[in-house]
């Protein structure tokens, strides 16, 4: 099975509210995690990463946690705007490789 | 600056053909991925270059597939006798170290 995973398949958040998306883990030698962001026909965009000897870091209105405890990771999105509607990753890898390990996706749907 | 090329955007063959895909990493990059995305679902690893290191081709679904990459430069992913379920989003990516950027990928459609 899937070595990461999504815990919510579809977010629908009101324009101006802070977004949470969830994704939980389950490979314990991964070091490295990823947040992209995907657009319909576009590739992956990156917006954030976080390495295991950190378990926060912010970025321009994003900011990604990370517990190691229970192998989880979130990605926190301030004031959502019209333009963050878009689908969501997570992955994971070992900086030996860097070879990433993708979740289904999280859909991210922004009301006006 | 130049993000990652790949070409063509689009390709229909039919079954039983083979295809070539071509992906143009950042300039310097010396870590190049290739990824399948199906329909509606997260990317698969395929295949990894490091420098002039031999290639991980650990996800590569079948003996069907095969890429490969000049120096640190242009990769080639070959799909031969194409089958219906080849069918995706491939999708290539290139870095320095950690953070992979990615082109806008190939469609290939196998009728």
């Amino acid at each position: 099975g899937e070595s990461v995973g999504l815990h919510l398949p579809t977010l629908s958040v009101q324009e101006g509210d802070n977004s949470i998306i969830n994704c939980a883990y389950s490979n314990s030698a991964s070091d490295y995690f990823i947040w992209y962001k995907q657009e319909s026909g576009k590739g992956p965009q990156f917006i954030i990463d976080i390495r295991s000897n950190m378990d926060k870091r912010q970025g321009q209105r994003v900011t990604v946690l990370l517990n190691k405890t229970v192998k989880h990771l979130s990605l926190q999105i301030a004031a959502t705007q019209p333009g963050d509607s878009a689908v969501y990753f997570c992955a994971e890898a070992r900086s030996n490789d860097y070879k990433l390990s993708f979740g289904a996706g999280t859909t991210v749907t922004v009301r006006a | 600056g130049a993000g990652v090329s790949q070409s063509p955007s689009n390709k229909v063959t039919e079954k039983g053909k083979d295809v070539e895909l071509r992906c143009d990493p950042i300039s310097g990059h010396t870590a190049l991925y290739w990824y399948r995305q199906r329909l509606g679902q997260g990317l698969e690893f395929l295949i990894y270059f490091q420098g002039n290191s031999a290639p991980d081709k650990s996800g590569l679904p079948s003996d069907r597939f095969s890429a490969e990459r000049t120096g640190e430069s242009v990769s080639t992913l070959t799909i031969q006798r194409t089958q219906q379920e080849d069918s995706a989003v491939y999708l290539c990516a290139s870095s320095l170290l950690g953070v992979q950027y990615f082109g806008a990928g190939t469609r290939l459609s196998v009728l």
